[in-house]
């Protein structure tokens, strides 16, 4: 079956950096393209990048470009988010999840999410 | 990238119909027939329930159906049972490989 299995949150100060990862198993990885989606305390779901099955088109919600960097490594099935220069209104719970599709089309399976909290 | 509207909160009785609402632009819904809805329930992943407006991942139940008129998509539960009870979210793509989420409708099985 799918899973996915976030990794990497943690407490960390404002204009520092965190990586994220997202192990994948039960599926073929290099097939399908992949998201990271984040949830505030108490708030909605907010879409935050995704990136095709080969890595030849990522996107970014526009609150995080220039300072987030999604990327993937087929050989390990591993997604990954690079945050840089982390602000307290990133504060969230990211999930990775899988799309229907090679391209982007729909989020479909979900990990259980990995806390990123952003305080001094 | 604003978030899609939905209404804070649905409730109905067990075995009554309920519809939420998902409002968006042009740009996205209008769009697209990319829209999905999805089920968390407290402390839990988000859960796919209907996918490209009305289509239903395998082994889901057919009380949850997905619908859109321009720029407005709706989700309906019919004979809501008490593990309905839930938040539920509308998705939309939003051109570019990029997307946008709805506010979130919690319901409330009374």
């Amino acid at each position: 079956q799918v899973q996915l299995v976030e990794s990497g949150g943690g407490v960390v100060q404002p204009g520092r950096s965190l990586r994220l990862s997202c192990a994948a198993s039960g599926f073929t990885f290099s097939s399908y393209g992949m998201h990271w989606v984040r949830q505030a305390p108490g708030k909605g779901l907010e879409w935050v990048a995704a990136i095709w099955y080969d890595g030849s088109n990522k996107d970014y919600t526009d609150s995080v470009k220039g300072r987030f960097t999604i990327s993937r490594d087929n050989s390990k099935n591993t997604l990954y988010l690079q945050m840089n220069s982390l602000r307290a209104e990133d504060t969230a719970v990211y999930y990775c999840a899988r799309d229907v599709a090679g391209t982007i089309a729909t989020p479909d399976y979900w990990g259980q999410g990995t806390l990123v909290t952003v305080s001094s | 990238q604003s978030a899609l509207t939905q209404p804070a909160s649905v409730s109905g009785s067990p075995g009554q119909s309920i519809t939420i609402s998902c409002t968006g632009t042009s740009s996205d819904v209008g769009s697209y027939n990319l829209v999905s809805w999805y089920q968390q329930h407290p402390g839990k992943a988000p859960k796919l329930m209907i996918y490209e407006v009305s289509k239903r991942p395998s082994g889901l139940s057919n009380r949850f159906s997905g619908s859109k008129s321009g720029n407005t998509a709706s989700l309906t539960i019919s004979g809501l049972q008490a593990e309905d009870e839930a938040d539920y979210s509308c998705c939309s793509y939003a051109g570019s490989s990029t997307f946008v989420f709805g506010s979130g409708t919690k319901v409330t099985v009374l």
